[in-house]
């Protein structure tokens, strides 16, 4: 059964950073892109940002470019998203996600119970 | 930017059809995907590439796609489908992922 298991979520100020870390298992990390969402409380779900296997491919959405950072150690079977910059917008709970198969943009059909992060004064 | 638009909210009774739409420019062209998110639970995927189920989601769940609007149909709707659903598609134009706004299933 594959596992995501997300940490490093916390309490931060506005503009601080914070690294949330997302450790996979039983399947071929290596293989398959990486996703991240988020979902502030009480609205919907927003995606964050993807990254392919290899990491030759990064995507993210606008409201976190240049300031979010999405990278993975394929021997360490972890994905990672490092936050710069801190904004109350970016409150919320994030997810990691697996996309279904490998080599695309693909639904995410495993996903971890999340981390929270919250950003206030 | 894509923009996905779904019903705020859907109200069936027990044993009824649920029918969700998600509507959007040029859907024909997309893959869809269904997610089931209950209260304090991760998401669940019950439909991907518009019409095809995941192994361990019931048959009660189906999608379907006509011209740009997508559904997802709950046939012999339980208490435990009560939950919010949101679609999901790849934008090629912007290599961003998409969700349209959600829908609450009340049963």
């Amino acid at each position: 059964e594959v596992q995501l298991v997300e940490s490093g979520g916390g309490l931060v100020k506005p503009g601080e950073s914070l690294r949330v870390s997302c450790e996979a298992s039983t399947f071929n990390f290596s293989d398959y892109t990486m996703n991240w969402f988020r979902q502030a409380p009480g609205k919907g779900l927003e995606w964050v940002s993807s990254i392919t296997g290899s990491s030759r491919h990064k995507f993210y959405t606008d409201s976190v470019k240049g300031r979010f950072t999405i990278f993975r150690d394929n021997a360490k079977n972890s994905l990672y998203l490092q936050m710069h910059s801190l904004r109350v917008e970016d409150t919320g709970l994030y997810y990691c996600a697996r996309d279904r198969a490998v080599s695309g943009a693909y639904a995410s059909d495993n996903w971890g119970q999340g981390t929270r992060v919250t950003v206030s004064s | 930017s894509y923009v996905l638009t779904q019903p705020p909210s859907v109200s069936v009774a027990s044993g009824q059809t649920a029918r969700i739409s998600c509507g959007g420019n040029k859907l024909s062209f997309k893959n869809v995907h269904w997610y089931q998110q209950k209260p304090g639970l991760a998401p669940v995927l019950v439909v991907y590439d518009d019409d095809e189920r995941p192994s361990g989601i019931p048959g009660r769940f189906s999608g379907s796609k006509s011209g740009n609007t997508a559904t997802l149909t709950v046939s012999r709707v339980e208490a435990g489908d009560e939950a919010d659903y949101y679609c999901q598609v790849w934008d090629h134009d912007t290599d961003h992922w998409v969700f349209g706004g959600g829908t609450k299933l009340t049963v």
